[in-house]
């Protein structure tokens, strides 16, 4: 199985400020298409998981732009330009170029 | 809007069975890639397993063997079918729509369902 490991697990950040997540795969990600299924969620308390990211850097509809993905091969990161008090929640990266889906285990945002 | 609404979770004992289920409307059920997730409490996300549009299955290792997915396309429903439940089944089961025609990784969750497993 492919092991998604997220760094940092937790983060507290001041509103206004910038926040950025890493994920590193076992393996790479690019699938034989070309493409690269690397998706990045978010879970606010008591609910269920939202689609912020998809295939690595675009945007999944509704997603603020100050949401953005990007890296490549084994290599991903989330960035948020200025946090908002309603980003707080807990992050998690996925792969599917590979079964079975793995997910990261998850990163912690608040705000200071 | 994509609505998915699970239903059937429960308290089993170790050794039991549950079925769960998952009503879809708002989208055309029959094309997308169809899968079950799960969380544990207060642990991360494990998908479990996935049902695409022609019938194919696949399992998480951790379940196969023990739960089977399925669909009816003329009632819009997914299918869960939980034997030999153990207690580290417990969990949160959400029912997940495919982000795209022939993508597995989900875009839309329903509210989620809970398993418990214990005596």
């Amino acid at each position: 199985d492919i092991v998604m490991t997220q760094t940092p697990l937790s983060l507290s950040v001041t509103p206004g400020q910038p926040a950025s997540i890493s994920c590193k795969s076992s393996q790479s990600l690019l699938y034989s298409d070309g493409k690269t299924y690397f998706y990045w969620y978010l879970q606010k308390s008591g609910q269920p998981p939202q689609l912020l990211i998809y295939e690595v850097s675009n945007r999944f509809s509704g997603v603020p732009d100050r949401f953005s993905g990007g890296g490549s091969g084994t290599d991903f990161t989330l960035r948020i330009s200025r946090v908002e008090a309603e980003d707080v929640g807990v992050y998690y990266c996925a792969q599917s170029s590979q079964l079975p889906i793995t997910f990261g285990q998850g990163t912690r945002l608040d705000i200071k | 809007e994509v609505q998915l609404l699970e239903s059937g979770g429960g308290l089993v004992q170790p050794g039991g069975s549950l079925r769960l289920s998952c009503s879809a409307s708002r989208f055309t059920f029959s094309i997308y890639t169809m899968s079950w997730v799960r969380q544990a409490p207060g642990k991360g996300l494990e998908w479990v397993s996935r049902i695409r549009s022609d019938g194919r299955t696949d399992y998480a290792n951790s379940v196969t063997g023990r739960f089977a997915i399925s669909r009816d396309n003329s009632k819009n429903t997914l299918y869960l079918q939980m034997d030999n439940l153990r207690a580290e089944d417990t969990a949160v089961y959400y029912c997940a729509k495919g982000h795209i025609v022939g993508v597995t990784v989900p875009d839309s969750w329903g509210q989620g369902t809970r398993v418990t497993v214990s005596s």
